[in-house]
């Protein structure tokens, strides 16, 4: 079965950082290209980044180009996010995505709220 | 990057045929894909490339695509299917769009 498990939302300060993890297992993760995607509370879908298989290419929203970095290690299933100089307009679930296309799967989401 | 264009909400008497419609510029040359998206739960993909189903998808999800418009139809809409729907489709700027969501009531 395909799981995708994100950790690492917390509350934290404008300005602050944050970490992102999401955990994938059941299938071939150096395969597969990975996103983050997020969702303001109320709101849409929001893309935030773009890493291929092989972290080749990755690509950001300009929203949080600049701000937030995209990684991965194949070697241990694991897609990151590292979020810096968070504003308030960040807050929002933040969804780990394999492929938006036809291969589809989504985590559950982790919460990032940024206030003080 | 371009934007896709979906309608707030559609509203659907149980057993009725419910179309939610995407429209962007770019939809000619691109696939659509649409997703599902229950109150407090992660999005579902149930359509991709325009009209096939993920397996375990039921039949009355359908998709199709005709010049800058995507449509999803729901034949036969339940009030299981009452959700907030996604339209996306990836481009070549690394900006893949998503619609901004319609939201479907089935009463």
């Amino acid at each position: 079965e395909v799981q995708l498990v994100e950790s690492g939302g917390a509350l934290v300060q404008p300005g602050g950082s944050l970490r992102l993890s999401c955990a994938a297992s059941g299938f071939t993760f150096s395969s597969y290209n990975m996103n983050w995607v997020r969702q303001a509370p109320g709101k849409g879908l929001q893309w935030v980044s773009y890493i291929s298989s092989s972290s080749s290419s990755i690509y950001y929203a300009d929203s949080v180009k600049g701000r937030f970095t995209i990684s991965r290690d194949n070697a241990k299933n694991s897609l990151h996010l590292q979020m810096n100089s968070l504003r308030a307009e960040d807050t929002a679930v933040y969804y780990c995505a394999r492929d938006l296309s036809g291969s589809a799967a989504w985590g559950q989401g982790t919460l990032v709220t940024v206030s003080s | 990057s371009y934007e896709l264009t979906q309608p707030p909400s559609v509203s659907v008497s149980p057993g009725q045929t419910a179309r939610i419609t995407c429209s962007g510029d770019a939809l000619p040359k691109k696939y659509a894909y649409w997703y599902q998206q229950k109150s407090g739960q992660a999005p579902v993909l149930i359509i991709y490339e325009d009209n096939k189903r993920p397996s375990g998808i039921p039949e009355r999800f359908s998709g199709s695509s005709s010049g800058t418009m995507a449509t999803l139809t729901i034949s036969g809409a339940q009030v299981e299917d009452e959700a907030d729907y996604y339209c996306y489709s990836p481009d070549s700027s690394g900006n893949p769009p998503f619609g901004g969501g319609t939201k479907l009531t089935v009463l």
